[in-house]
């Protein structure tokens, strides 16, 4: 059974790096698209990005400025990295596997502040 | 990029009686090369990840009871549930994928009267 686990730091200062993993256990990553979408506090659900097995990758335009990602295929994990975050970026994380969006992770809550 | 809207946002339901919710696309979302409408639903229940009920319009996702069904054309979507259990409260979500970037409806609240 395939699962997925989000991980990183709960708390991010203003101006500085958010980084998340996305652990998949009991499967493989060399297939399918991995996603992230995040979701603000008492809010709906945001679209962050894709990236294929691939290597090739896709970012919501609205963020493209400050988001990359990348897939470590030894460690079976991909990766969200967001600049320069502020308030705004404080929401629930998720990652997901492929389109439509059968499997998710749990989540992981990422605050912003100093 | 396609704008997702839903009515209502707040649905209150009795159980055993049936609920509709209603999802629009500000563009088609019917794929000109395979024909498909690459529109999703997802329930969002407290405290958990969303979860796929339905995808490309109308195919429950594995394991989704059959009182869930979605139908619409073009750019006007519903999702219906047959007979509401009470399992059934969460926030559901529309979910377009025919265009980049994925975009999401606002989501429709549904829970008890």
């Amino acid at each position: 059974q395939v699962r997925l686990q989000e991980s990183g730091p709960g708390l991010v200062k203003p101006s500085e790096t958010l980084s998340l993993t996305c652990s998949v256990s009991g499967g493989t990553i060399s297939s399918y698209s991995w996603t992230w979408i995040r979701q603000p506090a008492g809010k709906g659900l945001e679209w962050i990005g894709r990236i294929f097995a691939s290597g090739s990758i896709e970012y919501n335009p609205s963020l493209r400025a400050r988001v990359s990602m990348s897939l470590d295929k030894t460690k079976i994990q991909f990766s969200l990295r967001l600049t320069s975050v502020t308030a705004a970026d404080s929401a629930v994380y998720y990652c997901a596997r492929d389109t439509p969006y059968l499997l998710w992770g749990q989540g992981t809550r990422v605050t912003v502040s100093s | 990029e396609i704008v997702m809207t839903q009515s209502p946002l707040s649905l209150p339901v009795t159980p055993g009686e049936p609920a509709s919710i209603s999802c629009r696309s500000s563009q088609s979302l019917l794929d000109s090369v395979d024909g498909n409408i690459y529109l999703d639903w997802y329930l969002q229940k407290p405290g958990q990840s969303p979860q796929l009920l339905i995808y490309a319009l109308s195919y429950r996702a594995s394991g989704v009871p059959d009182r869930f069904s979605g139908s619409g054309s073009g750019t006007d979507f519903t999702l219906k549930i047959s007979r509401v259990e009470a399992e059934d409260v969460g926030v559901y979500y529309c979910m377009q994928r025919n265009e980049f970037p994925v975009t999401f409806g606002p989501g429709t609240r549904v829970d008890i009267k």
